[in-house]
């Protein structure tokens, strides 16, 4: 089975600052996506980053970056210059490519909070 | 172009009482996805559902609860008899056929059971 470690529950940043949030997975899969979820107190779920797994590259979306290191199952999250609107629920998820299920598994999360 | 839209957004219910939560997928959306989030935890997986047929049910628990995406409306997941232990809140998301980004959320609805 899948799962998907965060071990860093909560995180704090100065704004302007960089701040890399932590992400492993385990799967005995080959091809497969990789997530970041930010989860505001909104609560609506919004993605902020995808990693397809068979890509070398590290996906880059403005101020978020990511770290995949498919050999140590690692996917981190960098964000620089952060903002006050950074502040949120960080989630990184998991699925399987193909197939016709598109179930996603998700870590507990990691609570960022961004200081002015 | 509306998103996912789920209502309600808040939902109280006595132990014991049925929880109905309602999604309207994004148009053109034919896969709807059901996720679980539990205090203080991430989401999980319990249902996904094409039109008029339920794909993976593997994260539902086995008595109580149920799920249905019919021809016309809305995505319904029930909970009958609800217990304190099922106040969370309840995502749903909806994709295209063949989707590779990820899915499209809803904003969730609070279940409190008290």
């Amino acid at each position: 089975a899948q799962t998907v470690t965060q071990s860093q529950p909560e995180m704090s940043v100065q704004e302007a600052e960089t701040v890399t949030l932590s992400c492993t997975y385990d799967t005995s899969e080959s091809d497969y996506y990789l997530f970041w979820y930010k989860q505001p107190p909104s609560r609506q779920m919004i993605l902020v980053i995808r990693q397809e797994a068979y890509k070398q590259q590290n996906a880059t979306e403005n101020r978020f970056s990511v770290n995949f290191q498919k050999a140590a199952k690692s996917f981190s999250l960098k964000i620089s210059d952060s903002q006050l609107g950074d502040a949120a629920m960080y989630f990184c998820a998991y699925r399987i490519r193909g197939g016709s299920n598109y179930k996603l598994t998700f870590g507990k999360g990691t609570l960022l909070t961004v200081n002015p | 172009n509306a998103g996912v839209m789920q209502n309600p957004r808040h939902l109280v219910r006595r132990r014991g009482q049925e929880a109905r939560l309602r999604c309207s997928p994004m148009k053109g959306h034919s896969h709807v996805y059901w996720y679980r989030q539990l205090p203080e935890e991430g989401l999980k997986f319990m249902v996904y559902l094409q039109k008029e047929n339920i794909i993976d049910e593997s994260g539902m628990p086995k008595e109580r609860f149920s799920a249905e995406f019919p021809k016309e409306g809305p995505s319904i997941l029930r909970i009958q008899q609800v217990v304190r232990g099922d106040s969370a809140a309840y995502f749903c998301a909806s994709s295209t056929t063949g989707s590779h980004y990820g899915y499209t959320f809803g904003s969730g609805t609070r279940l409190t059971v008290v």
